[in-house]
């Protein structure tokens, strides 16, 4: 099984709104990554969590905020952004070895109004 | 970290042409993804090429990794509408200590569209 989930599938949201996104995955990985893509453009690296520790944060605004809660479990918690954040968020994890081999969720569809 | 070169951008064909996208890079890779990405959803693993010179197939695609393991190509055959989709490689890069960044670059995508 190389699955990886992610909700909600679409969300809308308003620029002072407060929200959530969730990713699971049940293979046992331990490194998960938040990333943002635009359409047709590639997968843009935002955070990287190796055993449940941050490990990379890609410069990315304070007002995206990573969280790990287990090995299973990863959050994005969303607050106060712009209209340009609207986007596909993706999430993938990868077995031990950070970067390599990574499996993608389908994805949370966002737009910011 | 460096940039994985993709090409061509977009690839426009019939179905039962053949075609090959290409990635390169100046840089050392310890090992390149390939992926398929369809319109809503994310990408899917195709495969992993890990040794200089590899070659791997997956029923009409054949990939294959440069000998000195910086570049890779994606050959289909008889290309089919179901071949559809966004490719893209990826890369886990060495540093000049020889150790992973523990990141993929990715290249700029191919958009393949099939026509029946």
């Amino acid at each position: 099984d190389t699955e990886v989930t992610q909700t909600p599938k679409h969300l809308v949201m308003g620029m002072t709104n407060k929200k959530s996104l969730k990713c699971e995955q049940h293979m046992g990985h331990r490194a998960m990554y938040w990333y943002k893509q635009k359409a047709k453009k590639p997968p843009e690296l935002m955070f990287v969590y190796s055993y449940e520790k941050l490990s990379i944060n890609e410069s990315v605004p304070s007002r995206f905020s990573p969280e790990c809660p287990n090995s299973s479990l990863l959050n994005l918690h969303l607050h106060a952004l712009q209209p340009e954040d609207s986007a596909l968020y993706l999430c993938a994890s990868s077995q031990d070895r950070v970067g390599y081999e990574q499996y993608f969720g389908p994805g949370t569809r966002l737009t910011v109004t | 970290t460096q940039l994985l070169e993709q090409s061509p951008q977009f690839l426009s064909i019939q179905e039962g042409e053949n075609l090959t996208v290409y990635c390169n890079s100046s840089s050392v890779f310890s090992s390149l993804q390939w992926y398929r990405q369809e319109p809503g959803e994310g990408p899917v693993l195709l495969v992993t090429v890990v040794t200089g010179g590899e070659v791997k197939k997956l029923k009409r695609l054949t990939f294959q990794f440069g000998d000195a393991r910086k570049d890779s190509s994606l050959h289909i055959t008889a290309a089919q509408t179901g071949d559809t989709g966004l490719y893209l490689c990826a890369g886990d890069e060495f540093n000049a200590g020889g150790t992973s960044y523990g990141k993929l670059t990715f290249g700029q995508g191919t958009i393949l569209t099939v026509h029946p």
